[in-house]
């Protein structure tokens, strides 16, 4: 069994809509969770970072994470073709021989039709 | 800021061919790491350093892969002999220590064995 588990998709939604991308893990160990986007042919790029359950906000995007139940999500408001990209969550832990040392889901495939 | 410089973008070689990778990270980063993306498989950790030094390559697959950090602004990946199952984009991303587990990541180096 994989440390994160994403689903990979694709996810396909119209121009507009509320997206909900999605990760599980089993390392509790995990404190620090991140969301990247992946354009087409580009690296990975940062998105969302949050250390603490609850929900953190920007803009049209909210984290949200629930370390009781071990699950993560990422919300997109009014979903633009420009978010069309892979989406991918990551995880850490603090300290010992994993410092500095993240672990990704498969990402998952978002296309936002105009 | 010039971010991670990965070279080269494309590499085709020949099953049994020696292929290196080159990377230079963001000036001032102390990490760097090295992953590998296929879609099967999704971003996998091969090999990350610290101040120059390996500190985790439990990653890499076999002994054929390498990798090498001779100063702070230079890192190797190679694959000798490389095998069409090694064909896959090979990510290079840096951090600076305390920088809540950001790493930026390289444009990518798009390796095909024939």
């Amino acid at each position: 069994q994989k440390e994160v588990e994403q689903d990979p998709g694709p996810l396909s939604v119209p121009e507009g809509a509320i997206v909900s991308l999605n990760c599980t893990y089993s390392n509790s160990a995990f404190q620090y969770f991140m969301w990247y986007r992946q354009y087409s042919r580009k690296g990975p790029e940062l998105l969302m970072y949050t250390y603490s359950s609850g929900n953190k906000e920007d803009g049209r995007f909210t984290a949200q994470v629930d370390k009781s139940s071990k699950y993560i999500s990422l919300f997109i408001r009014d979903s633009q073709p420009s978010d069309s990209a892979t989406y991918l969550c990551a995880m850490s832990a603090p300290g010992g021989t994993s410092y500095g040392k993240l672990t990704f889901g498969q990402g998952t495939i978002l296309t936002v039709h105009p | 800021d010039a971010g991670v410089i990965q070279s080269p973008r494309h590499e085709v070689t020949e099953m049994g061919q020696e292929v290196t990778l080159r990377c230079k990270p963001i000036s001032g980063h102390d990490y760097l790491f090295w992953y590998r993306q296929t879609m099967m498989r999704g971003l996998e950790l091969l090999i990350y350093f610290n101040n120059n030094v390996p500190i985790d390559d439990s990653g890499m697959p076999e002994d054929r892969f390498s990798a090498k950090m001779p100063n702070a602004s230079f890192s190797t990946l190679k694959i000798q002999p490389s095998e069409p199952r090694d064909s896959a984009v090979y990510f290079c991303a840096s951090r600076v220590a305390g920088a809540k587990d950001t790493q930026y990541f390289g444009p990518g180096t798009r390796l095909t064995v024939l």
